[in-house]
């Protein structure tokens, strides 16, 4: 019963550090999603992947790149850090990307200084 | 753009009460609507989906129900219990060019009190 998995569940950067974070879905579902919660900002689409091998720009993407390696896993990165992306990111799958019910990680706590 | 608003921020209750949370959106041309519960520290977990050709959805205790022309929905928690406590967020989905997108209102924190 892993549904979606996260790592790491928490990191401290420094400013203009990279460092990429990995999802895995084991539902087989076609889509991804990579999210950040913020307060009072509520949760908002970084990225996502419709299927395996396409990947598109979500609401809010600048500052960060994504890769769906294969069915199963899709990460994002931070190419260099700035505290703005201090955030808790979470990624999600569903089967189609037509709204059906979606499915989150539990999380990755990521705080820049 | 479409906006989704949730009330109220925050509720109180005894245990036992029965509850409603509120969620508006402001485009009413969306696909379907899903309620989430969010427990502190952890993920999302989907408790409902609404279909736009639906009126209601029902889970249990939980029933949630969906007036498109009016952008509202409702979710109502029967015989609340602490066990409820978590925040509750809805999120709609436009379909179409808003492909894999769901727009999030901010939640209701609900506290089931013994």
């Amino acid at each position: 019963n892993a549904g979606v998995t996260q790592t790491p569940k928490f990191q401290v950067l420094k400013t203009g550090q990279s460092m990429t974070l990995q999802c895995a879905q084991d539902m087989n579902h076609n889509s991804m999603y990579w999210y950040r919660q913020d307060p009072g900002m509520g949760l908002r689409l970084i990225y996502y992947s419709a299927s395996e091998g396409t990947t598109d720009k979500g609401e809010v993407p600048n500052g960060y790149n994504v890769s769906r390696l294969n069915k199963r896993e899709f990460s994002l990165r931070l190419e260099s850090a700035a505290p703005s992306q201090t955030s808790v990111y979470f990624c999600a799958s569903s089967d189609r990307p037509s709204g059906n019910t979606i499915y989150f990680g539990e999380g990755s706590w990521l705080t820049v200084v | 753009k479409q906006e989704v608003t949730q009330i109220p921020a925050a509720l109180s209750v005894p245990e036992g009460e029965n509850l409603v949370l509120n969620c508006s959106f402001t485009d009413s041309a969306i696909y379907n609507l899903q309620w989430f519960r969010q427990d502190p520290g952890k993920g999302l977990t989907s408790l409902l989906l609404i279909q736009s050709s639906q009126r209601e959805q029902t889970s249990g205790r939980l029933n949630a129900s969906l007036d498109k022309s009016s952008g509202r929905s409702t979710l109502y928690i029967a015989a609340s219990q602490p066990g409820d406590s978590a925040t509750y967020l809805c999120a709609v989905y436009a379909g179409g060019t808003s492909y894999g997108k769901l727009t999030f209102g901010q939640g209701t924190i609900l506290t089931v009190h013994p």
